[in-house]
């Protein structure tokens, strides 16, 4: 099946720091990629939905200022992380649809100090 | 966004025994539904799928049954192994936006050896 990478794999920042995590898809092209968060213990919710050369759509909620995505080519959408605190502290997947099946990517877990 | 819930948050089974995972999901409208495992520290890996015109679907070793008039998906795993163990989820993607998925608060499966 086709491919979803994630990068960095985990990041460990200090309050006040913003961080950009990216999601590629590897071997096919997705003009739509979508953002969720996964607390511990929890499920995934999703936060927005990653447009190619359109603006993100947040779920209600979620603080676009807060959480910034740019879906700037068809393989690469990033969600940065602004100003981050501790309780933005999560797991951070990504997923892309191709040919009716959603892949997901391996997460970003991200700890704010 | 739309509300899917799990009777169970946890599940122990011997190995070698069945496992059924249940699943209540609120959109009468929902047109698809999944079940993703997810293994620690990792993204949802895709199980099985079943349309809204369906009420069964086999795959190998899991069986997903969709009950529409209540609203209940199940998943059964025959003869559950070790490697089963994980956290199961089950998703439901609109009619109206195909590929937004709102996940399940999702179970853990715990095989005994």
């Amino acid at each position: 099946g086709a491919v979803v990478s994630q990068h960095p794999s985990w990041v460990i920042c200090k309050s006040g720091t913003s961080v950009k995590i990216e999601c590629r898809s590897l071997d096919f092209q997705a003009t739509t990629m979508f953002w969720y968060r996964q607390f511990p213990k929890q499920s995934l919710m999703l936060m927005a939905t990653s447009n190619e050369g359109s603006k993100a759509t947040y779920e209600q909620g979620v603080e676009k200022d807060k959480f910034l995505i740019n879906h700037a080519s068809l393989t690469l959408s990033t969600l940065t992380v602004t100003s981050a605190h501790p309780e933005d502290s999560s797991f951070y997947i990504c997923s892309a649809p191709e040919k009716f099946e959603q892949f997901f990517g391996p997460g970003t877990r991200l700890t704010v100090l | 966004g739309e509300s899917v819930g799990l009777h169970l948050p946890t599940l122990s089974v011997q190995e070698g025994d069945n496992s059924i995972i249940n699943c209540a999901y609120s959109n009468s409208a929902s047109d698809y539904f999944i079940w993703y495992k997810q293994e620690s520290g990792k993204g949802p890996q895709f199980i099985i799928d079943i349309r809204s015109n369906m009420d069964k679907r086999q795959g190998q070793r899991v069986t997903v049954l969709l009950n529409k008039t209540v609203k209940h998906l199940s998943l059964q795993i025959a003869a559950t192994q070790p490697g089963d163990s994980a956290v199961y989820f089950c998703a439901e993607t609109p009619l109206y936006n195909f590929n937004k998925f709102y996940f399940g608060s999702g179970t853990k499966l715990n095989v005994k050896p």
